[in-house]
This record gives C-alpha cells, sequence and structure tokens, in this order.
C-alpha cells in the first residue's frame, strides 16, 4: 500500500498566522490527493480534491499544492473555525490509504 | 440535498460478524459515475478507508482487510452495506459511509468523498 506521512502531527499556531501542512507519499501519487478538515466528534469535511481544486463553499484560504510524492495544504490567514485535525489521502491506488492526520491547535 | 446515515449495532462480540448499512438520499447508486465508500476511525486515532462500491458493481477494498469485509449495494432501497467478519476488540471505531464522486483528468480518474454521513459507533467486546 502506499504510505501517507503528514508533517507535523501537531501545529500550534494564532489567529491570523499562515500554516502549512506537508503530505509526503511513499511513491509517486501524480495529483491524486485530497484533503480533509475533522473537529472532534464530528464527520470529516473535504476541502481540497485533486491536490488543488477548491470543493464548492469551502473558504478561499485554503488551498493545496504540490504533485508526486509532496504535498501541501495552506491556511493563508488561520481563523477560530479553523482549529482541527487535518487529514491527506490519496486515491492513485485501489486501496486508498490516509495520513495520520496534522492536529492544529491554539497557540 | 444530499444526506447518508449509518446504522447498525452498537456492541458487538470478538468473532462475530458486524453488518453496517449506509442509508442515502439525494442521489443514485445506478447513475454513472456514483459511488459509496466505507471508512472507519478507532478511537484517538487515524482515518481509515475499508471499501468502495461504484454504480457498475465494481468493488474495492483496503488490502489489509479485504479477506474479512464485503461490501454490496440495494439500488431500490438506496441503501450500501458492508459487513466485517471475525469481529476483534481493535476494530473497536467509528464508521462512516460517504458519497464518492469522480473527474476525469488525462484519461485518469481522479475521486473525492464530498458527503460524509455523521458515523455509527461499533464496540468489539464480550
Amino acid at each position: 500500500d502506499i504510505q501517507m506521512t503528514q508533517s507535523p502531527s501537531t501545529l500550534s499556531a494564532s489567529v491570523g498566522d499562515r500554516v502549512t501542512i506537508t503530505c509526503r507519499a511513499s511513491q509517486n501519487i501524480s495529483s491524486w490527493l485530497a484533503w480533509y478538515q475533522q473537529k472532534p466528534g464530528k464527520a470529516p469535511k473535504l476541502l481540497i480534491y485533486k491536490a488543488s481544486s477548491l470543493e464548492s463553499g469551502v473558504p478561499s484560504r485554503f488551498s493545496g499544492s504540490g504533485s508526486g510524492t509532496e504535498f501541501t495544504l495552506t491556511i493563508s490567514s488561520l481563523q477560530p473555525d479553523d482549529f482541527a485535525t487535518y487529514y491527506c489521502q490519496q486515491y492513485n491506488s485501489y486501496a486508498w490509504t490516509f495520513g495520520q492526520g496534522t492536529k492544529v491547535e491554539i497557540k | 440535498q444530499v444526506t447518508l446515515k449509518e446504522s447498525g449495532p452498537a456492541l458487538v462480540k470478538p468473532t462475530q460478524t458486524l453488518t453496517l448499512t449506509c442509508t442515502f438520499s439525494g442521489f443514485s447508486l445506478s447513475t454513472s459515475a456514483m459511488r459509496v465508500s466505507w471508512i472507519r476511525q478507532p478511537p484517538g486515532k487515524p482515518l481509515e478507508w475499508l471499501a468502495r462500491i461504484d454504480w457498475d458493481d465494481d468493488k474495492f477494498y483496503s488490502t489489509s482487510l479485504k479477506t474479512r469485509l464485503t461490501i454490496s449495494k440495494d439500488t431500490s432501497k438506496n441503501q450500501v452495506v458492508l459487513t466485517m467478519t471475525n469481529m476483534d476488540p481493535v476494530d473497536t471505531a467509528t464508521y462512516y459511509c460517504a458519497r464518492t464522486l469522480s473527474g476525469k483528468l488525462e484519461l485518469r480518474s481522479y475521486y473525492y468523498m464530498d458527503v460524509w454521513g455523521k458515523g455509527t459507533t461499533v464496540t468489539v467486546s464480550s
């Protein structure tokens, strides 16, 4: 299976900060990557698909980039509603896999 | 409006078979390019993708769990059923189903799980 590794595991930031989360794949997955946001006790919410396509209704402060094996999720100006855990997910192979998650905490 | 809802037992005993049902509305699994996936999340742990079924009845499974999983659909009832055999306490988790869409780019398909159910919690204990 393709392994997805996110860094950092935890990130402390303040409202207004620019935040970047990295996701690395164990092999080339082209642009076949999605990003999800999950808050405690809630289902994940799709943010980005195809590495950089913003899901409808998602604020434009979220952006995704990358291809091949390295990808980033950027929040341009962190808002109070953005404190959550973020997961990347690859769908290059028939067996899809998620990263281990990055928790964005209040500094 | 697209909605999905997971249902099934809250408690199962070790070695038993778990049967979960995803009941959805707002789309049809008989429509081309529609798909439904199952994902789970043990307490305090990351998400784990389990299986997917497509409108044309193609099925895909997690490599590590494929011998224990079966996914099926009942288009007339707008339901997708996931069974998992030989349950173990490590299978304790919240189980989600999600509508899965796709598109084409350079002759390849990309996918995304755009609407999720709220999840159902399953505990495996004797």
